[in-house]
């Protein structure tokens, strides 16, 4: 049974730092990763996706990467910004997507 | 991407009365999706709803409790019956993409039962 990790679960940052959200899986049979931001009582958003043959992908100052060798997923954002501030939640799976608790963000003006 | 358009954003109700959340996507898709966000929590999928026949529902979680309709390939309503206050939470309908890969969420439904 798959299962979705999350560390940290909380992460407050100053304004302009690079900073690293790590997601770790249990089944390396994995589809794809996706990674969503979260705002407080919203609906998400979907950042990235990351297919089972691919690495990485990168969108703006955003890096997601993939390691399905050592059951891993990490979030990269680059210059972080107070519009940063979010939950984001790493998903993956092989037909229904299994969420992580999230890592919540603050990122100090 | 595929745009979903999903009511009540949020609702008060009380205890035993029931609720319908829609979710109206702007595009025709196989399958659609519940999800229920506990406060704090991660998503747990609830059900995946398809076009004519009957939704296929989690372990935990069944048809009287959590009744789905799906007339046609761009609508879906879950309603939420008998509420009590371990239903408050927040209730996300979603879809696959166009290519069946990414997955899209409608706002959310933040309900709350007194």
């Amino acid at each position: 049974k798959q299962e979705v990790t999350q560390i940290p679960a909380a992460l407050s940052v100053p304004e302009g730092e690079n900073l690293v959200l790590n997601c770790s899986f249990t089944d390396s049979a994995i589809y794809n990763l996706q990674w969503f931001r979260q705002d407080p009582g919203k609906g998400l958003t979907s950042l990235l996706l990351i297919q089972s043959s691919q690495r990485e992908q990168t969108s703006g100052r955003l890096n997601a990467s993939l390691d399905k060798s050592s059951g891993r997923s990490t979030l990269y954002i680059a210059a972080s910004q107070p519009g940063d501030s979010a939950t984001y939640l790493c998903a993956g799976g092989g037909g229904k997507l299994i969420f992580g608790q999230g890592t919540t963000l603050q990122v100090k003006p | 991407s595929a745009v979903i358009s999903q009511k009540p954003s949020r609702d008060i109700c009380q205890r035993g009365t029931s609720l319908t959340i829609q979710c109206q996507v702007d595009s025709q898709v196989t399958m659609m999706f519940w999800y229920r966000q506990q406060p704090g929590q991660s998503l747990t999928l609830i059900a995946t709803a398809n076009q004519g026949s009957e939704a296929t529902y989690e372990s935990g979680f069944v048809i009287d409790k959590f009744p789905i309709s799906r007339p046609n390939l761009t609508f879906s309503t879950l309603t939420v019956s008998n509420m009590s206050p371990e239903d408050s939470s927040i209730y996300l309908c979603s879809v696959l993409g166009p290519f069946r890969e990414k997955l899209f969420f409608g706002s959310g439904t933040q309900l709350s039962v007194l």
